[in-house]
């Protein structure tokens, strides 16, 4: 069975640090893998997405992740936080079985304070 | 439209009454999910449409929880005879392509559901 776990529930950062946020997975074929951002009242947006190509996906609004297999993580990263990316985040995989159906994580709530 | 429609965005319901959640996907999109939301929890699969036909309810919670989508565009989540436990922001979602892995699969701002 696949399964996403998130570590940590709450960051908090200040505004122009790093931000990280971890993400490891359970799966047994080759994972998809998926960061989604929830703002307050809205729906779910796609951050960025791993598919297999390169290890080192870019995403919008400056964000990042690393695929490491042998350490069944997906970690999103932004190299310098801005008010704006307090939000929620949702790591997720998609499950096999030929739709893009997913598994999401619990959640990281993301504070930036100046 | 430019995005994925539901409604009503806010419900409050009395236990025991029957709701239904409308959601309108993107013209052309093929596949239609259906996910819980619990307050502070991620998102749970409920059920899945290709078209009109569903493929997959594996995550309905029990038989009160119903979903069609007759003409393979608009769906509706029904709940009969609702629970507090029922409490939740219900969101859908879709994708253009029907069996494709890694098309990206686009939400709705969601329906939060109230039962008192």
């Amino acid at each position: 069975a696949q399964s996403v776990t998130q570590l940590g529930s709450h960051v908090s950062v200040s505004e122009g640090a790093l931000v990280l946020l971890r993400c490891n997975y359970s799966s047994s074929v080759p994972p998809y893998l998926f960061w989604y951002v929830q703002y307050p009242n809205q729906g779910l947006q796609l951050l960025l997405k791993y598919t297999s190509a390169a290890t080192l996906v870019k995403g919008i609004n400056g964000f990042e992740a690393e695929f490491k297999k042998s350490e069944t993580s997906f970690h999103l990263t932004k190299p310098s936080a801005h008010m704006s990316d307090a939000a929620e985040y949702f790591c997720a995989v998609g499950a096999s079985g030929g739709y893009n159906k997913l598994i999401f994580g619990a959640g990281t709530r993301l504070a930036v304070h100046p | 439209g430019a995005g994925v429609s539901q409604s009503p965005r806010y419900k409050v319901a009395k236990r025991g009454q029957d709701v239904a959640l409308r959601c309108d996907p993107i013209s052309g999109h093929v596949s239609l999910f259906w996910y819980q939301q619990a307050l502070g929890q991620g998102p749970e699969f409920l059920t899945y449409f290709q078209n009109e036909a569903q493929l997959d309810k594996s995550g309905l919670p029990s038989d009160r929880f119903f979903a069609e989508r007759p003409e393979g565009s608009v769906s509706t989540l029904k709940i009969q005879r609702t629970q507090q436990e029922d409490s939740a922001v219900y969101l859908c979602a879709s994708s253009f392509a029907p069996t494709g892995k890694n098309t990206e699969a686009f939400f709705g701002q969601g329906t939060r559901l109230t039962v008192v």
